[in-house]
């Protein structure tokens, strides 16, 4: 099993640039959630998914979209970038609530100039 | 106040000895509570979960005070690999999907 992969591990942006964040489980976990994680700052929530069809938003979700067409993929996407959105981008997936473990995507860096 | 505070430290520990960390939470209604650790430029795994009557994994050791709403995490014969951050995550009281996450207590184990 890969575990959580996510696609790409680094990536400088322009401002007002989009871009999609890849996100893939192979655990067949019902449960997905996108954080975003600032220097010195807890993960803080975007979206997150507790199955194939339903997303819904988290504690940070202005700038963000998210799709759940299978139980394997989560992308997210940014639309316009901003310097603001300057983060470390981590993708999760768990089997049940998180009441489980969550594990993580080993992180996208992005950077918007 | 934020809803999960923890010393950032870095706290900085010789090989072999024991430290203990806390963290506090705001929302009583919170039910799950977690210890992740975090190495650096890494993604957070989880060390271990929190139950209400402590519980115990090899050389850590975790409890819960649900009255003074703080949790706690004791490291015993501390090793350099245990080096890293220590997040403290608690569940939103209202939601049993979305976690808060502390931002850390940075530990340096010193030879």
């Amino acid at each position: 099993n890969a575990g959580v992969t996510q696609t790409p591990k680094f990536r400088i942006l322009k401002i007002g640039q989009s871009m999609t964040l890849q996100c893939t489980q192979d655990m067949n976990h019902n449960y997905m959630y996108w954080y975003r994680q600032d220097p010195g700052m807890g993960l803080k929530l975007i979206y997150y998914s507790v199955g194939a069809g339903i997303t819904d938003k988290g504690e940070v979700p202005n700038g963000y979209n998210v799709s759940r067409s299978t139980t394997e993929d989560f992308p997210l996407r940014l639309e316009l970038a901003a310097p603001s959105q300057t983060s470390v981008y981590f993708c999760a997936s768990s089997y049940v609530v998180p009441g489980n473990e969550q594990f993580f995507g080993p992180g996208t860096r992005l950077t918007v100039l | 106040r934020k809803e999960v505070e923890q010393d950032p430290g870095p706290f900085n520990v010789p090989e072999g000895a024991t430290v203990a960390f806390n963290c506090t939470y705001s929302n009583s209604a919170s039910q799950s509570f977690f210890w992740y650790r975090q190495d650096c430029r890494k993604e957070p795994k989880l060390l271990m979960s929190v139950y209400s009557s402590g519980n115990e994994d090899g050389r850590f050791t975790a409890q819960l005070n649900r009255a003074s709403q703080y949790i706690s995490l004791l490291i015993r014969d501390s090793k350099l690999s245990d080096s890293a951050t220590y997040l403290c995550v608690v569940n939103r009281g209202d939601s049993n999907y979305q976690l808060i996450w502390g931002a850390g207590t940075k530990l340096i184990i010193k030879p």
